[in-house]
Protein backbone atom coordinates (compact mmCIF):
# COMPACT_ATOMS: atom_id res chain seq x y z
CA UNK A 1 0.00 0.00 0.00
CA UNK A 2 1.35 3.42 -0.64
CA UNK A 3 1.74 5.81 2.26
CA UNK A 4 0.15 8.53 0.05
CA UNK A 5 -3.06 7.80 -1.89
CA UNK A 6 -5.23 10.53 -3.56
CA UNK A 7 -9.22 10.03 -4.80
CA UNK A 8 -10.15 10.27 -7.60
CA UNK A 9 -7.53 9.05 -9.88
CA UNK A 10 -9.23 10.51 -12.30
CA UNK A 11 -12.05 13.61 -12.71
CA UNK A 12 -14.28 15.31 -15.19
CA UNK A 13 -16.13 18.24 -14.17
CA UNK A 14 -17.92 20.93 -16.00
CA UNK A 15 -17.51 24.94 -16.15
CA UNK A 16 -18.39 26.04 -12.78
CA UNK A 17 -18.71 22.97 -10.68
CA UNK A 18 -16.85 22.72 -7.14
CA UNK A 19 -14.02 20.19 -7.18
CA UNK A 20 -13.08 18.52 -4.23
CA UNK A 21 -9.75 16.15 -4.52
CA UNK A 22 -8.45 13.98 -1.70
CA UNK A 23 -5.46 12.80 -0.39
CA UNK A 24 -4.64 10.21 2.65
CA UNK A 25 -1.31 9.49 4.16
CA UNK A 26 -0.50 6.57 5.81
CA UNK A 27 2.92 7.95 7.53
CA UNK A 28 3.30 11.12 10.20
CA UNK A 29 4.15 14.33 8.62
CA UNK A 30 5.59 17.24 9.18
CA UNK A 31 4.18 18.80 6.26
CA UNK A 32 1.96 18.23 2.67
CA UNK A 33 1.96 19.85 -0.45
CA UNK A 34 -0.21 20.09 -3.13
CA UNK A 35 1.61 20.51 -6.43
CA UNK A 36 -0.07 21.35 -10.36
CA UNK A 37 1.17 19.85 -13.38
CA UNK A 38 -0.50 20.97 -16.83
CA UNK A 39 -0.30 18.76 -19.77
CA UNK A 40 3.60 18.64 -21.27
CA UNK A 41 4.39 20.83 -18.29
CA UNK A 42 6.26 21.31 -15.46
CA UNK A 43 5.29 21.08 -11.73
CA UNK A 44 3.90 24.06 -9.96
CA UNK A 45 3.55 24.52 -6.53
CA UNK A 46 0.23 25.70 -5.03
CA UNK A 47 0.28 24.80 -1.23
CA UNK A 48 2.09 23.63 1.91
CA UNK A 49 0.32 22.94 5.36
CA UNK A 50 1.07 21.45 8.04
CA UNK A 51 -2.44 22.48 9.58
CA UNK A 52 -5.98 23.63 9.38
CA UNK A 53 -6.39 25.49 6.03
CA UNK A 54 -5.53 27.51 3.45
CA UNK A 55 -6.47 29.49 0.11
CA UNK A 56 -5.51 30.76 -2.83
CA UNK A 57 -7.83 32.73 -5.34
CA UNK A 58 -10.67 30.03 -6.35
CA UNK A 59 -7.88 26.95 -4.65
CA UNK A 60 -8.41 25.87 -1.17
CA UNK A 61 -6.26 23.24 0.98
CA UNK A 62 -7.28 21.85 4.15
CA UNK A 63 -5.79 19.46 6.23
CA UNK A 64 -6.71 17.21 9.42
CA UNK A 65 -3.53 15.73 10.74
CA UNK A 66 -5.38 13.54 13.45
CA UNK A 67 -7.44 11.88 10.48
CA UNK A 68 -4.16 11.86 7.55
CA UNK A 69 -6.24 13.69 5.24
CA UNK A 70 -6.23 16.26 3.29
CA UNK A 71 -8.76 17.81 0.26
CA UNK A 72 -8.15 20.31 -2.20
CA UNK A 73 -11.08 22.28 -3.43
CA UNK A 74 -11.43 24.57 -6.59
CA UNK A 75 -14.45 26.77 -6.93
CA UNK A 76 -15.87 27.82 -9.57
CA UNK A 77 -14.11 25.16 -12.00
CA UNK A 78 -12.84 26.40 -15.30
CA UNK A 79 -11.55 25.06 -18.41
CA UNK A 80 -8.09 26.23 -17.13
CA UNK A 81 -7.95 23.97 -14.14
CA UNK A 82 -7.81 21.01 -16.10
CA UNK A 83 -4.25 19.14 -15.20
CA UNK A 84 -2.83 16.44 -13.12
CA UNK A 85 -3.11 17.31 -9.26
CA UNK A 86 -0.53 15.10 -7.00
CA UNK A 87 -0.32 15.39 -3.00
CA UNK A 88 3.43 15.11 -1.53
CA UNK A 89 4.16 14.83 1.88
CA UNK A 90 7.17 15.31 4.15
CA UNK A 91 7.20 12.57 6.55
CA UNK A 92 8.50 12.90 10.56
CA UNK A 93 11.83 11.01 9.74
CA UNK A 94 12.71 11.46 5.81
CA UNK A 95 14.50 14.96 5.94
CA UNK A 96 13.96 17.41 3.13
CA UNK A 97 12.54 14.21 1.03
CA UNK A 98 9.11 13.99 -0.72
CA UNK A 99 6.94 11.03 -1.11
CA UNK A 100 4.21 11.61 -4.07
CA UNK A 101 0.58 10.39 -4.44
CA UNK A 102 -0.24 9.21 -7.94
CA UNK A 103 -2.00 11.81 -9.35
CA UNK A 104 -5.25 13.09 -10.00
CA UNK A 105 -6.67 13.94 -13.22
CA UNK A 106 -8.62 16.67 -13.73
CA UNK A 107 -10.39 17.20 -17.02
CA UNK A 108 -13.28 20.56 -17.21
CA UNK A 109 -15.18 21.05 -19.83
CA UNK A 110 -16.63 23.92 -21.31
CA UNK B 1 14.30 34.97 -12.52
CA UNK B 2 15.23 32.98 -9.71
CA UNK B 3 14.50 28.77 -9.96
CA UNK B 4 15.32 25.59 -11.20
CA UNK B 5 16.75 25.16 -14.56
CA UNK B 6 17.13 22.09 -16.37
CA UNK B 7 18.59 20.94 -19.84
CA UNK B 8 17.89 19.81 -22.19
CA UNK B 9 14.32 20.03 -22.41
CA UNK B 10 14.21 16.54 -24.73
CA UNK B 11 16.66 14.15 -25.37
CA UNK B 12 16.59 10.88 -28.18
CA UNK B 13 19.24 8.40 -26.55
CA UNK B 14 20.32 4.60 -28.14
CA UNK B 15 20.69 2.35 -25.76
CA UNK B 16 23.97 2.39 -23.72
CA UNK B 17 24.99 5.80 -24.40
CA UNK B 18 25.54 7.92 -21.95
CA UNK B 19 24.43 11.30 -20.78
CA UNK B 20 24.12 14.08 -18.25
CA UNK B 21 20.59 15.74 -16.76
CA UNK B 22 21.75 19.45 -15.93
CA UNK B 23 19.89 21.26 -12.75
CA UNK B 24 20.69 24.57 -11.35
CA UNK B 25 19.43 26.80 -9.12
CA UNK B 26 19.76 30.03 -8.19
CA UNK B 27 17.98 30.07 -4.68
CA UNK B 28 21.00 28.89 -2.48
CA UNK B 29 19.07 25.99 -1.79
CA UNK B 30 20.60 23.43 0.18
CA UNK B 31 18.40 20.52 -0.85
CA UNK B 32 18.37 19.39 -4.64
CA UNK B 33 16.85 16.03 -5.66
CA UNK B 34 16.02 14.59 -9.22
CA UNK B 35 12.62 12.20 -9.79
CA UNK B 36 11.52 10.32 -12.71
CA UNK B 37 7.69 10.65 -13.36
CA UNK B 38 6.19 7.59 -15.34
CA UNK B 39 2.37 6.79 -16.77
CA UNK B 40 0.05 5.35 -13.50
CA UNK B 41 2.67 5.69 -10.90
CA UNK B 42 3.96 9.13 -8.50
CA UNK B 43 7.12 10.89 -8.58
CA UNK B 44 10.06 8.68 -8.01
CA UNK B 45 13.00 9.75 -6.42
CA UNK B 46 16.13 8.99 -7.90
CA UNK B 47 18.86 10.86 -5.90
CA UNK B 48 19.06 13.51 -3.30
CA UNK B 49 21.43 15.64 -1.89
CA UNK B 50 21.51 17.85 1.65
CA UNK B 51 24.15 20.01 0.83
CA UNK B 52 27.71 20.80 -1.67
CA UNK B 53 29.36 17.30 -1.66
CA UNK B 54 26.30 15.30 -0.13
CA UNK B 55 24.63 13.21 -1.87
CA UNK B 56 22.31 9.51 -1.13
CA UNK B 57 20.36 7.21 -3.05
CA UNK B 58 16.33 7.19 -3.04
CA UNK B 59 13.80 4.81 -4.42
CA UNK B 60 15.06 4.46 -8.00
CA UNK B 61 18.70 4.91 -7.71
CA UNK B 62 20.52 2.00 -10.06
CA UNK B 63 21.83 3.32 -13.39
CA UNK B 64 22.03 6.88 -12.37
CA UNK B 65 25.11 8.58 -10.87
CA UNK B 66 25.00 12.36 -9.21
CA UNK B 67 27.49 14.62 -7.63
CA UNK B 68 27.25 17.80 -6.09
CA UNK B 69 30.35 19.80 -6.02
CA UNK B 70 28.72 23.42 -5.31
CA UNK B 71 25.39 24.43 -4.11
CA UNK B 72 23.59 25.67 -7.66
CA UNK B 73 23.90 22.40 -9.81
CA UNK B 74 23.27 19.43 -9.71
CA UNK B 75 23.84 17.24 -12.97
CA UNK B 76 21.87 13.34 -13.03
CA UNK B 77 24.21 10.88 -15.29
CA UNK B 78 23.33 8.12 -17.14
CA UNK B 79 26.07 5.65 -17.29
CA UNK B 80 24.67 3.13 -20.23
CA UNK B 81 21.25 4.30 -21.02
CA UNK B 82 18.57 1.49 -21.09
CA UNK B 83 14.84 1.88 -22.75
CA UNK B 84 13.88 1.16 -18.97
CA UNK B 85 15.37 5.07 -18.16
CA UNK B 86 12.54 6.31 -21.02
CA UNK B 87 10.47 8.78 -18.65
CA UNK B 88 10.20 12.45 -17.67
CA UNK B 89 12.52 13.56 -14.91
CA UNK B 90 12.36 16.45 -13.03
CA UNK B 91 14.72 18.42 -10.41
CA UNK B 92 13.49 20.43 -7.52
CA UNK B 93 15.13 22.06 -4.61
CA UNK B 94 14.00 23.48 -1.58
CA UNK B 95 15.62 24.64 1.83
CA UNK B 96 16.81 21.91 4.16
CA UNK B 97 16.49 21.94 7.99
CA UNK B 98 12.58 22.34 9.11
CA UNK B 99 9.33 21.83 7.29
CA UNK B 100 8.24 25.35 6.43
CA UNK B 101 9.85 25.56 3.10
CA UNK B 102 8.25 24.88 -0.22
CA UNK B 103 9.95 23.35 -2.92
CA UNK B 104 10.75 24.78 -6.40
CA UNK B 105 10.44 22.41 -9.58
CA UNK B 106 12.56 22.20 -13.04
CA UNK B 107 10.21 22.20 -16.35
CA UNK B 108 11.28 18.75 -16.85
CA UNK B 109 13.01 16.79 -19.35
CA UNK B 110 11.50 14.37 -21.29
CA UNK B 111 13.79 11.45 -22.25
CA UNK B 112 13.18 8.64 -24.84
CA UNK B 113 15.97 5.38 -25.01
CA UNK B 114 15.42 3.23 -27.91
Amino acid sequence: KNEVEQSPQNLTAQEGEFITINCSYSVGISALHWLQQHPGGGIVSLFMLSSGKKKHGRLIATINIQEKHSSLHITASHPRDSAVYICAVRTETSGSRLTFGEGTQLTVNP
Amino acid sequence: NAGVTQTPKFQVLKTGQSMTLQCAQDMNHEYMSWYRQDPGMGLRLIHYSVGAGITDQGEVPNGYNVSRSTTEDFPLRLLSAAPSQTSVYFCASSYSGGANYGYTFGSGTRLTVV
